[in-house]
């Protein structure tokens, strides 16, 4: 199986502040990769696909990159809708997918 | 608009069984794999069962292997989770989700585009 990584698992911020977020998988996923934003009591949100790819519709602040085993999620510049919590997941052993631990990115 | 709605939600007791479902609407359900994801309280997202768009494939997670079953009705765009042998660890919000993505050479890479609200399943004695 493979396991997925984040760091830090908290995170505290300041609105426009840029924050990276890092996801570390134990093997190669090549770039089959994604992001999701979730908010208590909703729907996760999906951010960015395929390592870098971002969704439609999902502001141009939040951006991903990286290949391999070692990838990120970078907010530009925060805004208060951001406060929230992020994961990533691997798909190159889809259907059988795993995601991270989670981020939670709090207001400092 | 896309919509996914989960229902069939609550308490039951371990070794009972549930059946969930989730209502899809906005899109051609029976061109779409689909998945379920649960997270329990104060925990991670942990992917639980996948099917294929016409139902041929389905795939578990070796935590409900052999007492879950996935399936959909792709003639009232429903997809299913039936629950067997229930545990307390099984207590979780479930989502529904729809896996879009690409296939090549009978390999796909699929990540999920869309995500229902939830339903709370609660195993407790």
């Amino acid at each position: 199986d493979i396991q997925m990584t984040q760091s830090p698992s908290t995170l505290s911020a300041s609105v426009g502040d840029r924050v990276t977020i890092t996801c570390r998988a134990s093997q190669s996923i090549s770039r089959w990769l994604a992001w999701y934003q979730h908010k208590p009591g909703k729907a996760p949100n999906l951010l960015i696909y395929q390592a870098s790819s971002l969704e439609s519709g999902v502001p141009s602040r939040f951006s991903g990159s990286g290949s391999g085993t070692e990838f990120t999620l970078t907010i530009s510049s925060l805004q208060p809708d951001d406060f929230a919590t992020y994961y990533c997941q691997q798909y190159n052993t889809y259907p059988l997918c795993s995601f991270g631990q989670g981020t939670k990115l709090e207001i400092k | 608009e896309v919509q996914l709605l989960e229902s069939g939600g609550g308490l039951v007791q371990p070794g009972e069984s549930l059946r969930l479902s989730c209502a899809a609407s906005g899109f051609t359900f029976r061109s779409y794999a689909m998945s379920w994801v649960r997270q329990a309280p104060g925990k991670g997202l942990e992917w639980v069962s996948a099917i294929s768009d016409n139902g041929g494939y389905t795939f578990y997670a070796d935590s409900v292997k052999g007492r879950f079953t996935i399936s959909r009705d792709n003639s009232m765009n429903t997809l299913y989770l039936q629950m067997n042998s229930l545990r307390v660890e099984d207590t979780a919000v479930y989502y529904c989700t729809k896996a879009v993505g690409s296939c090549s050479n009978g390999v796909c890479y699929k990540y999920f585009e869309y995500w229902g609200q939830g339903t709370l399943v609660t195993v407790s004695s």
